[in-house]
């Protein structure tokens, strides 16, 4: 199984700053890696799939990057409703497909 | 416009089982694989299982594997996930979500329903 790792855990930013999410993979995964936002109390929506593509309505301050085992989320400028759980997911190697444990970003 | 609407959801004594539904819409469901994905309480995503759309294929994660079945009605455009033997820790939110393709391979998740609850609790 593939273990998807965030760094750092919670990340405090303050509206209208950039923001800079890692997810390392426990072996490469190539460029099968998706990011899903989750705000609180909803359900998550994806963001970026093939490590940088974003997905149908996805603001451009969303941008991902990285292949292999490493990977970025970045936000270029924080808005308020970006504050939320941000979550990698490999589907690569399957089953299982595999989550990280989420970044929180919250507000500074 | 995609919809996926769960239902079934409850609370259960350890051992008993359950089944939850997911009505979809908006897109040509017999063309997507459908797949299940929970959230314990306060946790992060954990995928539980996914079917595919016409070949009907199924994968389980191990912590279900035996006890959880996945299946679908592509004439009603419903995704089904019976739960046997259910334990504690099976308490989450359990999320129906459209694969972006068929084949239940490679697969990312492009569109969420908001969940239904699983307590498992005496």
């Amino acid at each position: 199984e593939i273990v998807m790792t965030h760094s750092p855990a919670t990340l405090s930013v303050s509206p209208g700053e950039r923001a800079t999410l890692s997810c390392r993979a426990s072996q490469s995964v190539s460029s099968n890696l998706a990011w899903y936002q989750q705000r609180p109390g909803q359900a998550p929506r994806v963001l970026i799939f093939g490590a940088s593509t974003r997905a149908t309505g996805v603001p451009a301050r969303f941008s991902g990057s990285g292949s292999g085992t490493e990977f970025t989320l970045t936000i270029s400028s924080l808005q308020s409703e970006d504050f939320a759980v941000y979550y990698c997911q490999q589907y690569n190697n399957w089953p299982p497909y595999t989550f990280g444990q989420g970044t929180k970003v919250e507000i500074k | 416009e995609v919809q996926l609407v769960e239902s079934g959801g409850a609370l259960v004594q350890p051992g008993g089982s359950l089944r939850l539904s997911c009505e979809a819409s908006g897109f040509t469901f017999k063309s997507y694989a459908m797949s299940w994905v929970r959230q314990a309480p306060g946790k992060g995503l954990e995928w539980v299982s996914s079917i595919g759309g016409t070949d009907g294929q199924t994968n389980y994660a191990d912590s279900v594997k035996g006890r959880f079945t996945i299946s679908r009605d592509n004439s009603r455009n419903t995704l089904y996930l019976q739960m046997e033997s259910l334990r504690a820790e099976d308490t989450a939110v359990y999320y129906c979500v459209k694969g972006d393709h068929g084949g239940v391979y490679y697969l990312f998740f492009n569109y969420w329903g908001q969940g239904t609850l699983v307590t498992v609790s005496s």
